[in-house]
């Protein structure tokens, strides 16, 4: 059965600019969550979406975004990039969230 | 706030020995635990997971205990082999589905 995968594995974009990331869930998943990793902060959560809606968020401003569509496949964007954006952005897929997840080998975005 | 955090950011052990990897939470509400380990590269790969009416779970080479009075978790790996090498994540979930994870701690095995 296929992991999960997530596109593009590099990005590097200027400030102000806007960007969105992919991520395919395991077969049969319908949970997916988006984290950001970065040396300071570590793996925070950022949202996590369940058959297309958004069920939860976690502490990020609202250029952070994200949808999921009908066959559970998932993106989320950043707008107006900063500098701080810069990061490993992981994404997880579970078959119902808060149970075992799998993690693609994420997008490492610069912001330059 | 409520938090989960790691008592140690680096452990170094022998080849062949056993390691231990602590982890402390605060969310006496949290209800399922999980271990990860990242190699440099990759994405978090699950390695363990334990909910809150057990103490203990078993895997293949590993252990997890979990003490609720103290609000401790750790993760055993019996005879420790270099591919062990990596940062190893303690993760709680609640209600709300959200992970959140510890500092991490770097395992280094010396052959």
């Amino acid at each position: 059965k296929a992991g999960v995968t997530q596109t593009p594995r590099y990005l590097i974009k200027t400030r102000g600019q806007q960007v969105t990331l992919s991520c395919s869930p395991i077969s049969g998943h319908r949970s997916v969550s988006w984290y950001q990793q970065t040396p300071g902060q570590g793996l925070q959560f950022l949202f996590e979406y369940f058959s297309e809606t958004q069920r939860n968020k976690g502490n990020f401003p609202g250029r952070f975004s994200g949808r999921q569509f009908s066959n559970s496949r998932s993106e989320m964007n950043v707008s107006t990039l900063e500098l701080g954006d810069s990061a490993l952005y992981l994404c997880a897929s579970s078959f119902r969230g808060g149970t075992e997840a799998f993690f693609g080998q994420g997008t490492r975005l610069t912001v330059v | 706030g409520e938090s989960v955090g790691l008592h140690l950011p680096t452990l170094s052990v022998q080849e062949g020995d056993n390691s231990i990897i602590n982890c402390a939470y605060s969310n006496s509400a949290s209800d399922y635990f999980i271990w990860y380990k990242q190699e440099s590269g990759k994405g978090p790969q699950f390695i363990i997971d334990i909910r809150s009416n057990m103490d203990k779970r078993q895997g293949q080479r590993v252990t997890v205990l979990l003490n609720k009075t103290v609000k401790h978790l750790s993760l055993q790996i019996a005879a420790t082999q270099p591919g062990d090498s990596a940062v190893y994540f303690c993760a709680e979930s609640g209600n709300n589905n959200d992970m959140r994870f510890g500092a991490g701690t770097r395992l280094t095995v010396k052959p």
